[in-house]
């Protein structure tokens, strides 16, 4: 069974801090993608990264995706009381019979103070 | 409007007694998976479909059963509730398997007492 650990679990800040989640793993993924999720809501996808080193960025979020492709780290830069909410990461399995597979850390549960 | 659609949204039950949370996408998607999340345990995986007639086993498939006869619906059966399937459950969709969005549905809140 494949694992992904994320870290922090929890992450309480105030608006205009930066901050960093992690998510790592001893097992190499095929993909690696990035949730949020609110309270009563299903999760929506922030992004999707594929390539070992690949790096995306969507406004204050920048994505890593390991060179190894086992651990993603999400950087938000001056965080804003929107940003609350549930993060979670989510690795796609490398292949073999168990291609549809996808495992999900446990989350880190961010709030941003105003 | 693309979405993933389940039923019911809470659902409170006894031990023992079998029950069936839907599931139906109008996207005409080929994957479809079920998640159960847990404080502190994140989303896991419990049973997903690459197409009509092919379902695999995710990381916690006791107690669980599913079918996919049409590709818009995946219901999640449980044959006989124990109180440690109380959970949220959350249906998703995608166009294909591996790397591509994934939309979930709005969760299904169930009590098994």
């Amino acid at each position: 069974t494949q694992l992904l650990k994320q870290s922090p679990q929890f992450l309480s800040i105030q608006e205009g801090e930066n901050l960093t989640v992690y998510c790592n793993s001893s097992s190499v993924f095929s993909s690696l993608q990035w949730y949020r999720q609110e309270p009563g809501e299903g999760p929506v996808l922030l992004v999707t990264v594929v390539t070992g080193g690949e790096v995306k960025k969507l406004k204050r979020l920048t994505f890593q995706f390991g060179d190894a492709r086992k651990d993603s780290s999400l950087h938000i830069t001056a965080a804003q009381t929107g940003d609350t909410g549930l993060y979670l990461c989510a690795g796609g399995d490398a292949g073999g019979t168990s291609y549809g597979k996808l495992t999900f850390g446990q989350g880190t549960i961010l709030t941003v103070h105003p | 409007e693309a979405q993933v659609t389940q039923n019911p949204r809470y659902l409170i039950t006894v031990t023992g007694k079998k029950l069936t949370v839907t599931c139906s996408q109008n996207m005409n998607h080929e994957y479809m998976s079920w998640y159960r999340q847990d404080p502190g345990l994140g989303l896991r995986q419990i049973y997903y479909s690459m197409n009509v007639e092919v379902t695999d086993k995710g990381d916690v498939p006791e107690g669980y059963k599913v079918s996919r006869k049409e590709k818009r619906n995946f219901p999640l059966i449980l044959e006989s509730p124990s109180p440690n399937q109380t959970s949220l459950y959350f249906c998703a969709s995608s166009l294909i398997a591996g790397g591509e969005t994934q939309y979930f549905g709005p969760g299904t809140r169930l009590l098994v007492l």
